[in-house]
């Protein structure tokens, strides 16, 4: 089945302990892109990836980091989480990052509690 | 910069009722919009968009350049429309062509 999958679904950590939340997906999809949604404010664009090796800042990327060594997975790094970093996360794939026939492809989000 | 409004956060009509969810862009470019739909303790899914002029379970929207509008409307309400709604833009930033999100719209169609 073609998904997006985010590991893990529910994260709770306490301020400063460094964290990964993973995403991986099984399409051959050139574009992956993090966004966090909270209330009141959508859902806003952390980083995002236009192939491997090849990763840009969206409109709120302050301490986060990604990488892109391969083309599937594309996980989201907390150096040192705080508590305004309490959110859920999506992580989002698709084919390319321009056309009309490439939506982006939702994982079922990560729900991250810093205390 | 580019920005997408909703002007709603809750919506509450009846079953068989007509609904109509909001949404207002503003881009200096040409628009790409598309409707993202979130049920309840799911991921986000595409429900439509511009280009394709299509309908999905009963929905359509059509873009408006004149007023800036992309407003989503189905004209008789079903329970299972209950969720989350989000309008989206697709526009160009350097090479990075972004999905900017209205707020959402949090549609409850009651019985």
């Amino acid at each position: 089945e073609a998904q997006v999958t985010q590991n893990p679904r529910y994260l709770i950590t306490v301020t400063g302990k460094k964290l990964t939340v993973t995403c991986s997906q099984n399409m051959n999809h050139e574009y992956m892109s993090w966004y966090r949604q909270d209330p009141g404010l959508g859902l806003r664009q952390i980083y995002y990836s236009m192939n491997v090796e090849v990763t840009d800042k969206g409109d709120v990327p302050e301490g986060y980091k990604v990488s892109r060594k391969e083309k599937r997975n594309f996980p989201l790094i907390l150096e040192s989480p705080s508590p305004n970093q309490t959110s859920l996360y999506f992580c989002a794939s698709s084919i390319t990052s321009d056309g009309v026939n490439s939506p982006l492809h939702f994982g079922n989000g990560t729900r991250l509690t810093v205390t | 910069a580019q920005r997408v409004t909703q002007p709603e956060k809750l919506l509450s009509v009846f079953k068989g009722a007509p609904v109509e969810l909001k949404c207002n862009y503003s881009y200096s470019g040409s628009p790409e919009l598309f409707w993202y739909v979130q049920y309840s303790r799911q991921r986000l899914q595409l429900l439509l968009r511009h280009i394709s002029r299509e309908s999905i379970k009963g929905f359509t929207a059509d873009l408006n350049k004149g007023e800036t509008s992309f407003h989503l409307k189905k004209p008789f309400a079903q329970e299972e429309d209950s969720a989350m709604y989000y309008c989206a833009l697709r526009s160009k930033g350097g090479s990075n062509y972004k999905l900017t999100f209205g707020k959402g719209t949090l549609l409850t169609v009651n019985p």
